[in-house]
């Protein structure tokens, strides 16, 4: 149960799109469709931003989009904005039952 | 509204053990699968554990396999972790989460969480 790879900072400017990537394994992210992202502002708690590799829950803006190719799950925000600092979390159900977050990503808004 | 509360979290020694629990209100718990997720000081999330809607199933990650168990008491809206054997990389925020209503595999309404710290 190793921890998804994510880059650890990821940067943009107000307006530029970023995408921060997921690589997993044919166990996990590979092996389902069922890759999920979070948000975490410091000091609070994680918030819920997409499902299922590409479909976003209620309220969460459609700057927020997903996707994924092989082994490696994406989410990319569009139109940076400066509330979009965060850090973000994929996690991926996996062959053993069991579910694993990715290392995380700091995104930081230039 | 949908609520979920942890409490239980405290300083215990190495070896010792603890035990979490988590009460919900505003849905129908007894529907949902409900993890516990923790979170290092300074470090990243970390899945811990789930137990199937009805309590009849529960997997864990390798990290607490066989030193800590879930359960839950639909009549009281309540999930715990018992936490034995306690190690100092034990030490985290500990949260409770709500499988989404959206997706089986999503978490959608966290508790504010409960913090644990092993030291001797």
């Amino acid at each position: 149960q190793s921890a998804l790879t994510q880059p650890a900072s990821v940067s943009g400017s107000p307006g530029q799109s970023i995408t921060i990537s997921c690589t997993g394994t044919s166990s996990d992210v590979g092996g389902y469709n069922y890759v999920s992202w979070y948000q975490q502002h410091p000091g609070k708690v994680p918030k819920f931003m997409i499902y299922e590799v590409s479909n976003r829950p209620p309220g969460v803006s459609d700057r927020f989009s997903g996707s994924k190719s092989g082994n490696t799950a994406s989410l990319t925000i569009s139109g940076l904005q400066a509330e979009d600092e965060a850090d973000y979390y994929c996690s991926s159900y996996t062959s053993s039952t069991t579910y694993v977050f990715g290392t995380g990503t700091k995104v930081t808004v230039l | 509204q949908v609520h979920l509360v942890e409490s239980g979290g405290g300083v215990v020694q190495p070896g010792r053990s603890l035990r979490l629990s988590c009460t919900a209100s505003g849905f129908t718990f007894s529907s949902y699968e409900m993890h516990w997720v923790r979170q290092a000081p300074a470090k990243g999330l970390e899945w811990v554990a789930v137990t199937s809607y009805d309590g009849n199933n529960a997997y864990f990650a390798d990290s607490v396999k066989g030193r800590f168990t879930i359960s839950r008491d639909n009549s009281k809206n309540t999930v715990s972790l018992q936490m034995n054997s306690l190690r100092t990389d034990d030490t985290a925020v500990y949260y409770c989460a709500r499988r989404a209503t959206i997706s089986y595999h999503g978490l959608d309404v966290w508790g504010q969480g409960t913090t644990v710290s092993v030291s001797s």
